[in-house]
């Protein structure tokens, strides 16, 4: 199946640093990308979402100049957390659409998720 | 507005069935999901139901459709510990978005 790699798993820092995370479908390619924030025990929060060659689309309430997106290439997206600060700390995981996902000639629009990424701001 | 919304938690024995249930607010949704998160990790995509559909089964898991209720329910028989994780329904919105529901926790007693 496909398969969509985070990086890194998991990281802590400093509070005023910024901290970059990955997002890399593996074989296959996604024109979208999503990314998600899940708190303890809770569901995943829409944050953005990410088109390859264009600005991302955040949630209402999401920062853009907090959370930074940029989608390079059909294989990579890339969340940057600016400035962080310890209520940032958080679960971060992305998902991937391929582009090319086919059911019975209709594509279901199937999500393939990241492992996650854990933010620790000191 | 759109809405899912599920159980907290779930708890059976082993080798009994599990019925998790979700409920969902817009109608006009076109596939509806279930995904497994086990700690730590991401979601995994277990089986999903396209919105004309009433059952659909894979296995051990059995998927039904109420569409009249809005009423989406996973069943996985003969559960497993290895079954045991958080349980997430999803419907896809017109704009394509999932809307996830807040994840069922399975506990598994041996």
């Amino acid at each position: 199946g496909a398969v969509v790699s985070q990086h890194p798993s998991w990281v802590i820092c400093k509070s005023g640093t910024s901290v970059k995370i990955e997002c890399r479908s593996l074989d296959f390619q996604a024109t979208t990308m999503f990314w998600y924030r899940q708190f303890p025990k809770q569901s995943l929060m829409l944050m953005a979402t990410s088109n390859e060659g264009s600005k991302a689309t955040y949630e209402q309430g999401v920062e853009k100049d907090k959370f930074l997106i940029n989608h390079a290439s059909l294989t990579l997206s890339t969340l940057t957390v600016t400035s962080a600060h310890p209520e940032d700390s958080s679960f971060y995981i992305c998902s991937a659409r391929d582009r090319g996902s086919r059911f019975g000639g209709a594509n279901t629009g199937e999500l393939f998720f990241g492992e996650g990424s854990r933010l620790t701001v000191l | 507005g759109e809405d899912v919304e599920q159980s907290l938690f779930l708890s059976v024995r082993e080798g009994d069935s599990s019925v998790i249930n979700c409920t969902y607010t817009d109608s006009s949704s076109t596939y509806l999901y279930w995904y497994k998160q086990e700690p730590g990790a991401g979601l995994q995509l277990l089986t999903y139901i396209f919105s004309n559909m009433d059952m659909k089964q894979d296995q051990r898991l059995t998927v039904l459709l109420n569409k009249k209720d809005k009423h989406l329910s996973l069943r996985i028989a003969d559960t497993q510990t290895g079954d045991s994780a958080i349980y997430f329904c999803a419907e896809r919105n017109q704009g394509g978005k999932l809307i996830f529901g807040q994840g069922t926790e399975l506990s598994v007693k041996p």
